[in-house]
């Protein structure tokens, strides 16, 4: 794993697409996983291997990956999804693991 | 219901020791590689260790490596870390969570200073 890039912020409106990008050298060969973190809790899973959703997160939460890119998509903004947002991605054994700084989206 | 609790936090000097503990619950341990990850307030993730399932692999990040170990008692269903020669920069949340991420702890408060 190589170190992982994302922007320190993201805003939009209501209702607006938000889109975060974390970036690495690594990630054409690695999967990348997303969390979101509120205030006071612990980091939760929306987006795992890339593009897979777990159960229970709204299908507005996707994720893809073009080359040394990964982009977290939320479509149809709420208010709820105002939070930190981290990308991670680990080795082929699973044991090592990286994450990017974090995004703070902030919903106008 | 998956639960994973970390015990064992709390204020401690520099230079002395801590042993996190982490009980799991819920599902099979030892089917998951598992992960310590802190938090300094109001800063981001850092990974801080990993161990395969069998504890044949373990792993840490530089800003621990030689006074951080991580081990597991699968019997117990329980994870560790023992802290070493603790530093301020030590002082953060720290959370265990399983492989692929889909499950984490609540975290536990290490605050070092004198």
């Amino acid at each position: 794993s190589s170190e992982l890039t994302q922007p320190p912020s993201v805003s939009v409106s209501p209702g607006q697409t938000a889109r975060i990008t974390c970036s690495g050298d690594g990630l054409p060969n690695l999967y990348a996983y997303w969390y979101q973190q509120k205030p006071g809790q612990a980091p939760m899973l929306v987006i795992y291997r890339d593009t897979e959703r777990p159960s229970g997160i709204p299908e507005r939460f996707s994720g893809s990956s073009s080359g040394t890119i990964v982009t977290l998509t939320i479509n149809g903004v709420q208010a709820e999804d105002e939070a930190d947002y981290y990308c991670q991605s680990a080795d082929s054994s699973g044991t090592y693991w990286v994450f990017g700084g974090g995004t703070k989206l902030t919903v106008l | 219901e998956v639960q994973l609790v970390e015990s064992g936090g709390g204020l401690v000097q520099p230079g002395r020791s801590l042993r996190l503990s982490c009980a799991a619950s819920g599902f099979t341990f030892d089917d998951y590689a598992m992960h310590w990850v802190r938090q300094a307030p109001g800063k981001g993730l850092e990974w801080v260790s990993g161990i395969s399932w069998n504890s044949d692999s373990t792993i840490y990040a530089d800003s621990v490596k030689g006074r951080f170990t991580i081990s597991r008692d699968n019997a117990k269903n329980s994870l560790y870390l023992q802290m070493n020669s603790l530093r301020a920069e030590d002082t953060a949340f720290y959370y265990c969570a399983t492989q692929g991420g889909d499950y984490w702890g609540q975290g536990t408060l290490v605050t070092v200073s004198s």
